[in-house]
């Protein structure tokens, strides 16, 4: 089965400073990779994706990931964060063409913004 | 209304009790998702509806009962649940399955956050 794998369950990270969430995944054949945020009390909302061309994905509120194809990695950064980016963060993947377009979760990171 | 928007957003009910969650999603998408989000635990597909047919019940117990009228509404009626059934219900839509039409990222709502005493 596929998987998709986020490395870290918690980062805590000072305000202004970067920030790198890891998400790897378990194939790399055709595959649409998804960062989505989820606020306290909230449902997931998109903050970006990858579907084909560039790798440098830019999303909303400052994030950007990476498609690193022979990693199978799609890792989310931002130069500066703020105290408001704190937040649960999950990657998720479909695998596309004759697989299923319903996507598989990772199990999300906890983004912990001090100040 | 926009987006997908949830009924109840809270809800605590009785083991013997008998209610339902109401999902509603107004981007004209064919798909619709039920998902259940723990505490500690991964995001749990539940159901999904691709143009009102179930196309998967990932192992759900029969208490858990989905309906889905036309592709804008999705039920969940719920009924004699157990305490490890307290959880937010979250529900999703996406559009897929048409040509060039696929957007591939899901669309959630609010959650429904279920207590069951």
């Amino acid at each position: 089965a596929q998987s998709v794998t986020q490395l870290d369950s918690q980062v805590p990270v000072f305000e202004e400073a970067p920030v790198e969430l890891r998400c790897n995944y378990s194939s790399s054949v055709s595959v649409y990779l998804f960062w989505y945020v989820q606020y306290p009390n909230q449902g997931l909302q998109l903050l970006l994706k990858y579907l084909s061309g560039s790798t440098l994905v830019k999303g909303i509120n400052g994030f950007e990931a990476e498609f690193n194809k022979s990693q199978t990695s799609f890792h989310l950064r931002k130069p500066s964060v703020h105290i408001s980016d704190t937040a649960e963060y999950f990657c998720a993947v479909s695998w596309g063409t004759g697989g299923s377009y319903i996507p598989t979760f990772g199990r999300g990171t906890s983004l912990i913004v001090h100040p | 209304e926009t987006g997908v928007t949830q009924t109840p957003r809270h809800l605590v009910m009785g083991m013997t009790n008998k209610k339902s969650l109401k999902c509603e999603q107004h981007l004209g998408h064919n798909a619709m998702y039920w998902y259940k989000q723990s505490a500690k635990k991964p995001l749990e597909l539940m159901f999904v509806y691709n143009f009102k047919e179930q196309t998967e019940n990932n192992s759900v117990p029969s208490r858990f009962s989905p309906e889905c009228p036309n592709s804008s509404h999705l039920f969940l009626h719920l009924h004699t649940l157990q305490p490890e059934d307290s959880a937010l219900y979250l529900c999703a839509s996406s559009q897929h399955g048409l040509a060039g039409t696929d957007s591939y990222e899901q669309y959630f709502g609010p959650g429904t956050r279920l207590t069951v005493t």
